[in-house]
């Protein structure tokens, strides 16, 4: 089965910039998306098929699939963008959707 | 925007049944996938199947095959997730979500405890 690996977790300052990355076979073949969630609260679609954003989320959220890895960056990071985010593909070879481990975002 | 509101926390035994409701609305509840999520405490999010209405095509996780089952009802605009034979381990939150090619709207979640 098709396994995704992120980074268990990214510290990052006030108005820096967070880069969670989102690894897997081939996975420049595959539409990434990924999911923002807060501490008991349901995941929120941040970006969906690599690097296209939901109305409402912010331009500061964007990422890319070029090849191993695909990349959220989360640019001049505010406190509210602390939360766990999961990146998520469609396996084509069973059918199944897939979930990353999570990436826990910290900001100092 | 999509909304998906489901039904309240739930307790079950070892080795009964849960089920667990979303309803839909604010969209063509016919036209897209609904997919279960779970979330055990503390950990990340594990797909365990998808539903289509109006016909009820189901596609499970291996893992949950033979214990789950997913059923839709048109004239509610509801899916229905059971999971039975429950164990310790099945407590989680369980979301249900809507596809748009991706999960873009999801309900609350639904706490399921499973306890003697």
């Amino acid at each position: 089965s098709y396994v995704l690996s992120q980074p268990p977790s990214v510290s990052v300052a006030p108005g820096q910039t967070a880069r969670i990355s989102c690894g897997g076979d081939n996975i420049g073949l595959k539409s990434v998306h990924w999911y923002q969630q807060k501490p008991g609260q349901a995941p929120v679609l941040v970006v969906y098929d690599d690097s296209d954003r939901p109305s409402g989320i912010p331009e500061r959220f964007s990422g890319s699939n070029s090849g191993d890895p695909a990349t959220l960056t989360i640019s001049r990071v505010e406190a509210g963008d602390e939360a766990d985010y999961y990146c998520q593909v469609w396996d084509s070879s069973s059918d199944h959707y897939v979930f990353g481990p999570g990436t826990k975002v910290t900001v100092l | 925007q999509a909304q998906l509101v489901q039904s309240g926390a739930e307790v079950g035994k070892p080795g009964a049944s849960v089920k667990v409701s979303c309803k839909a609305s604010e969209y063509t509840f016919n036209n897209y996938f609904i997919h279960w999520v779970r979330q055990a405490p503390g950990q990340g999010l594990e797909w365990v199947g998808s539903i289509k209405p109006p016909r009820g095509g189901t596609n499970y996780a291996q893992k949950f095959r033979g214990r789950v089952i997913m059923t839709s009802d048109t004239s509610t605009t509801t899916v229905y997730m059971e999971l039975t034979s429950l164990r310790s381990d099945d407590t989680a939150v369980f979301y249900c979500a809507r596809e748009l090619g991706f999960p873009d709207s999801w309900g609350q979640g639904t706490l399921v405890t499973v306890s003697s």
